[in-house]
């Protein structure tokens, strides 16, 4: 079955900026999606079609995608964005079904 | 408001038979397909399967094929999963969520989301 391989943590410190990885080999084909997951709380959606930003979302949220690696990046990193985070897309096969990569932790020093 | 609200917790002995369910409001309920995603305890998300109201065309993944069943009466804007046989291993929160404009947003993003609901299951 497809898999999309996150780093399982990265951590930062206020103000830097952090950069979290997803890779896979239909992601050159395939749209891929970022979700936060604060702890309690159900996913929100920061990043869809690679790069873009939905409504509501924070500037320094950005998405970017080479070859089979698509990066999450938050500039200046706060406290509260301290959180998991997981990309999504498909297989080359076609839209569906999607999957989710296994979600990176990041953490705020 | 555009939201989805889910059914309360539920603690389940195996081998029992559970249906959970989400019920949209606020928005077109026929027009956009819902999804459900399991999230064991500690673990990370899995996609689970979408339905499209409208039509109640269906698509599991691979993972979960055989294992629930994801339907939609839009008569009354609300999306199920359900479990003929539950085991331990179905412990986990399931979240609904909507998939967004597809002209818009892709075919993949998942704008809203209900706020779980946590199963249980043990003798």
């Amino acid at each position: 079955s497809y898999e999309l391989t996150q780093p399982p943590s990265v951590s930062v410190s206020p103000g830097q900026t952090a950069r979290i990885t997803c890779s896979g080999d239909a992601l050159p084909k395939q749209y891929a999606y970022w979700y936060q997951q604060k702890p309690g709380q159900a996913p929100v959606l920061v990043i869809y079609k690679d790069s873009e930003r939905p409504s509501g979302i924070p500037e320094r949220f950005s998405g970017s995608s080479s070859g089979t690696t698509v990066t999450l990046t938050i500039s200046g990193v706060q406290a509260e964005d301290e959180a998991d985070y997981y990309c999504q897309s498909a297989d080359s096969s076609g839209t569906y079904p999607l999957v989710f990569g296994g979600g990176t932790k990041l953490t705020v020093l | 408001e555009v939201q989805l609200v889910q059914s309360g917790a539920e603690v389940k002995k195996p081998g029992e038979s559970l249906k959970i369910s989400c019920k949209g409001s606020g928005y077109s309920f026929t027009s956009y397909w819902i999804g459900w995603v399991r999230q064991m305890p500690g673990k990370g998300l899995e996609w689970m399967g979408i339905i499209y109201p409208g039509d109640s065309d269906t698509r599991y993944s691979p993972s979960f094929q055989g294992q629930v069943t994801i339907s939609a009466d839009k008569s009354i804007s609300t999306a199920y999963l359900q479990w003929s046989s539950l085991k331990a291993s179905d412990t986990a929160m399931y979240y609904c969520a909507s998939l967004g404009e597809w002209e818009l947003l892709g075919p993949g993003a998942f704008d809203i989301w209900g706020q779980g609901t946590m199963v249980t299951v043990s003798s």
